[in-house]
């Protein structure tokens, strides 16, 4: 996991409140990305950015929301929009040198609905 | 949309045995790539193999790429407990800006 951090390991949300999820990562990559991981299933992307102030959104965006102030930053806020939160989030970050294809993960956080 | 698909959905085997597991995709591809998550933790990069190349070893792991047949596999040798866990492959999106992931094989070894 090294490298990028995730909070809170666990969350709680309440019905039809936004949480945010912080993904900080001090690998000085340019890329980061936020994944979505249910049960028994792979990873679906929700955003992703490859730049400060930009960023994209991925397969599974809506009820999402992302901000890139900072090249450090990648965090991502579950809105009261999205009817089923529960989930494994994943963040992870990518270089654009060396091994410019691998994705470093975080460690995650679990979103559980009260 | 998930490009990536592993087979089989699980697999339990012994230690000491090998395990394989297979993953096919649908478009064209830059590079194929594979991924372990162990229970509730984040993914760790294991190997990337590029479309130009056919094998790649690393350690007691060995992928195979055939582009031909859209599929790949990855060998891993001599299994101990601690490999216990979910293999993804995943693949380069049309731009390589992205990864698309499978669904996963999870590897149970039984010592």
């Amino acid at each position: 996991d090294g490298g990028i951090t995730q909070s809170p390991k666990y969350l709680f949300r309440k019905e039809g409140q936004n949480v945010t999820l912080s993904c900080e990562q001090n690998l000085n990559h340019d890329a980061m990305y936020w994944y979505r991981q249910d049960p028994g299933q792979g990873l679906r992307l929700i955003y992703y950015s490859q730049i400060v102030n930009d960023f994209q959104k991925g397969d599974i965006a809506e009820g999402y929301s992302v901000s890139r102030e900072k090249k450090e930053s990648f965090p991502l806020t579950v809105t009261s929009a999205q009817k089923n939160p529960t989930a494994f989030y994943l963040c992870a970050s990518k270089g654009l040198t060396g091994p410019q294809e691998t994705q470093y993960f975080g460690p995650g956080t679990r979103l559980l609905v009260l | 949309s998930q490009q990536g698909e592993e087979d089989p959905q699980a697999l339990s085997i012994q230690e000491g045995e090998n395990a394989t597991m297979n993953c096919s995709y649908k478009t064209s591809i830059n590079n194929l790539q594979w991924y372990r998550q162990n229970s509730g933790r984040g993914l760790v990069h294991l190997i990337l193999i590029r479309s130009n190349e056919r094998e790649k070893h690393s350690g007691r792991l060995r992928v195979t790429l055939d582009t031909s047949k859209k599929s790949s596999s990855l060998l891993i040798t001599a299994s101990r407990a601690a490999d216990t866990a979910s293999y993804f492959c995943a693949t380069d999106g049309e731009y390589g800006n992205k990864l698309v992931f499978g669904a996963g094989t999870i590897l149970r070894v039984k010592s």
